[in-house]
């Protein structure tokens, strides 16, 4: 039962162009969260999916960045025109169902290896 | 603003010796998880503690939580070289956990 899947493992961008992080959640998973961490910082929550569907976005910048999951194949954080302050790693953790369901998410969530984003 | 903040920074100790991290938060909390990351690595999911649980243990992991002071403390008794990684509490329910800037663990062996 493989775990939350994300690649590219590295990616390197210069200023401009665009960056598609791609997440396979676990199997039987439906709900997709995105995660930043700045370095030495902790992870700070962006976007919450769920199958062609964006349930919370409060995260997210206002430019630049989207995610979509859908119908099939994985989830994708997309962040256009990169600048130097984007160069993070972002994870993606998913989880079974609605979370609001469990007294405690945290138990249900499953994080991926991250992707480390270089904006050169 | 960080819900949870770790102290210290950065810890090192040698193996054997018991490792103690402490986490500060600032609104009432429904539960408190503790979390490592290894370098380069995602999150795993240590233990979690509820607001009306006083202490818990998960092998050698004991984990307290004082919600008059809104802290906790993440203990490792007899600590390994593998044990080396970062340790972040998080609070929050639902999808938006809350993460702390983390303890640097280094167990020298």
């Amino acid at each position: 039962n493989a775990g939350v899947m994300q690649n590219p493992r590295h990616l390197v961008r210069r200023r401009g162009q665009e960056a598609r992080l791609r997440c396979s959640p676990m199997k039987g998973h439906s709900h997709v969260y995105w995660y930043r961490q700045l370095p030495e910082e902790g992870l700070k929550f962006m976007v919450y999916l769920q199958k062609e569907n964006i349930i919370d976005e409060s995260g997210m910048p206002k430019e630049r960045f989207s995610a979509e999951f859908p119908k099939e194949g994985p989830s994708i954080l997309r962040i256009q025109q990169v600048v130097r302050g984007d160069s993070a790693a972002y994870f993606c953790a998913s989880s079974p169902e609605d979370g609001t369901y469990y007294y405690s998410l945290g138990e249900k969530l499953f994080f991926g290896s991250g992707t480390q984003l270089s904006v050169l | 603003s960080q819900q949870g903040e770790e102290d210290p920074q950065a810890l090192s100790i040698q193996e054997g010796e018991n490792a103690t991290m402490n986490c500060s938060y600032k609104t009432s909390i429904n539960n408190l998880q503790w979390y490592r990351q290894n370098s380069g690595r995602g999150l795993v999911h240590l233990i979690l503690i509820r607001s009306n649980e006083r202490e818990k243990h998960s092998g050698r992991l004991r984990v307290t939580l004082d919600t008059s002071k809104k802290s906790s403390s993440l203990l490792i008794t007899a600590s390994r070289a593998a044990d080396t990684a970062s340790y972040f509490c998080a609070t929050g329910g639902s999808e938006k956990l809350v993460f702390g800037k983390g303890t640097k663990l280094t167990v020298n062996p």
